[in-house]
């Protein structure tokens, strides 16, 4: 069975204090690899894909990196308004199996 | 544009009733899906309709039906729920079911009381 786990489960983070997020996942065919933020009572935003070890992916003050077990969401100098959950989740076959999340507060 | 709209927002219903919730996109995507979501958990899939034909069922209890009209419209019709449903409920979208990157609309946040 699919297996994705995020670390940590919660972020805190002083205005310009980078840092990175973790995501490990076991599956049998990976068809890609996800990010998503999440704001309280919304739904999930999409981020990045990711197919193959060794991407990268950048936008804003977020970069997505990819090996063979696991992703990292990179943020650099984060803003107040960084503040979110994000979702990691891979795809397999038609299911998109989701981790915990990542709750990052990040303040001013 | 990578919108997928939800109608409505809000809903409270009491376990007797029946309800529909509406989903729409018009990025033509052939691949729709309802996920529920309860709180401080991640999303779980429901269904999966690809080509508006039903394909995947999460063994979703009978209360729960999906109906996929037209390529654009996805619906979920609600019948005597129970409190543990409540729930944030979301649709999502994908080019083709099951490789491409599903987006997400803003939820139905569903409360049976």
């Amino acid at each position: 069975e699919d297996q994705v786990t995020q670390s940590p489960e919660a972020l805190r983070l002083q205005e310009g204090e980078s840092s990175s997020l973790n995501c490990s996942y076991t599956v049998s065919g990976l068809r890609g690899l996800f990010w998503y933020r999440q704001d309280p009572g919304k739904g999930p935003e999409f981020l990045f894909t990711l197919y193959s070890a060794g991407e990268e992916k950048e936008k804003e003050r977020l970069k997505a990196t990819l090996t063979k077990k696991e992703s990292f969401l990179h943020i650099t100098a984060p803003k107040p308004e960084d503040s979110a959950t994000y979702l990691c989740a891979v795809l397999n076959d038609y299911k998109l199996s989701f981790g915990a999340g990542t709750t990052v507060t990040v303040r001013a | 544009d990578t919108e997928v709209t939800q109608t409505p927002k809000h809903l409270v219903m009491g376990m007797t009733n029946k309800k529909s919730l509406k989903c729409e996109q018009h990025m033509g995507h052939r691949a729709m899906y309802w996920y529920k979501q309860k709180a401080k958990k991640p999303p779980e899939l429901m269904f999966v309709y690809s080509y508006e034909k039903l394909s995947i069922n999460e063994s979703v209890p009978s209360r729960f039906s999906p109906e996929c009209p037209n390529s654009s419209l996805l619906n979920l019709h609600l019948h005597a729920l129970q409190p543990e449903d409540s729930a944030l409920y979301l649709c999502a979208s994908s080019q083709e079911a099951g490789i491409d990157t599903q987006y997400f609309g803003p939820g139905t946040r569903l409360t049976v009381l």
